[in-house]
């Protein structure tokens, strides 16, 4: 399979709780993507890279959530001291230059 | 970014075509118009995009309006895969994020 691949596909964690989670995008798209999406809502963006760069980040990005993209490569989004509103799918992306995104299945959060 | 309005649902039967509106009266000139639709239980995927000209590709169709300020995606014949939500998208030419609004479900009836 040559998709977007997220890991772990669900996790469910107690408040205050650290989780993260992985992205492995298509192999040769520089452009990474994190997006959130609650129930009934579309998603929201969160930030992207470009290649190991992070360009841009969404206020919805508080102090407790951090992204990487060591070596351009996979991408991890952590989130510390997780709140119940936290609890979302989160989905990854990737993409060529201005090119369609192409989504992963998402990670599914659930904060008890 | 400039803002686009669909309607919150709606219901078609299988076989038929569907016409689903996108209204963006504050688009500018250099804003693509992507349609994104969500399966359930999957993330989004790209169906169509354009600019100015009617565009049709293997998964649907995309016409606009002459003046830009509105388009609607052509499913021509549906089928059941395509009960889904449909997000009607713009994209200022060379950005790279999408921005996503509320989209329109669409029910597929057998």
């Amino acid at each position: 399979d040559t998709g977007v691949s997220q890991n772990p596909r669900h996790k469910i964690t107690k408040r205050g709780q650290n989780v993260t989670f992985r992205c492995d995008p298509i192999s040769e798209h520089n452009r990474l993507y994190w997006y959130r999406q609650t129930l009934g809502q579309g998603p929201e963006f969160l930030t992207y890279f470009q290649n190991e760069a992070q360009l841009e980040k969404s206020r919805l990005l508080s102090d407790r959530f951090s992204a990487e993209r060591p070596k351009g490569s996979f991408s991890t989004l952590e989130i510390q001291r997780t709140e119940q509103g936290d609890s979302a799918m989160y989905l990854c992306a990737s993409s060529l230059p201005t090119g369609e995104l192409f989504f992963g299945e998402g990670s599914r959060l659930t904060v008890l | 970014d400039a803002k686009t309005t669909q309607p919150n649902s709606m219901e078609s039967n299988e076989e038929e075509p569907v016409h689903l509106p996108c209204n963006h009266s504050t688009i500018s000139g250099t804003d693509y118009i992507h349609w994104y639709r969500q399966l359930p239980s999957q993330g989004p995927e790209y169906v169509i995009h354009g600019l100015t000209s009617n565009v049709n590709n293997r998964m649907a169709s995309l016409a606009i309006a002459e003046d830009r300020k509105s388009s609607t995606l052509i499913l021509h014949r549906a089928t059941l895969r395509d009960a889904a939500v449909y997000y009607c998208i713009l994209r200022e030419q060379g950005a790279q994020k999408l921005v996503f609004g509320q989209g329109t479900r669409l029910t597929i009836n057998p």
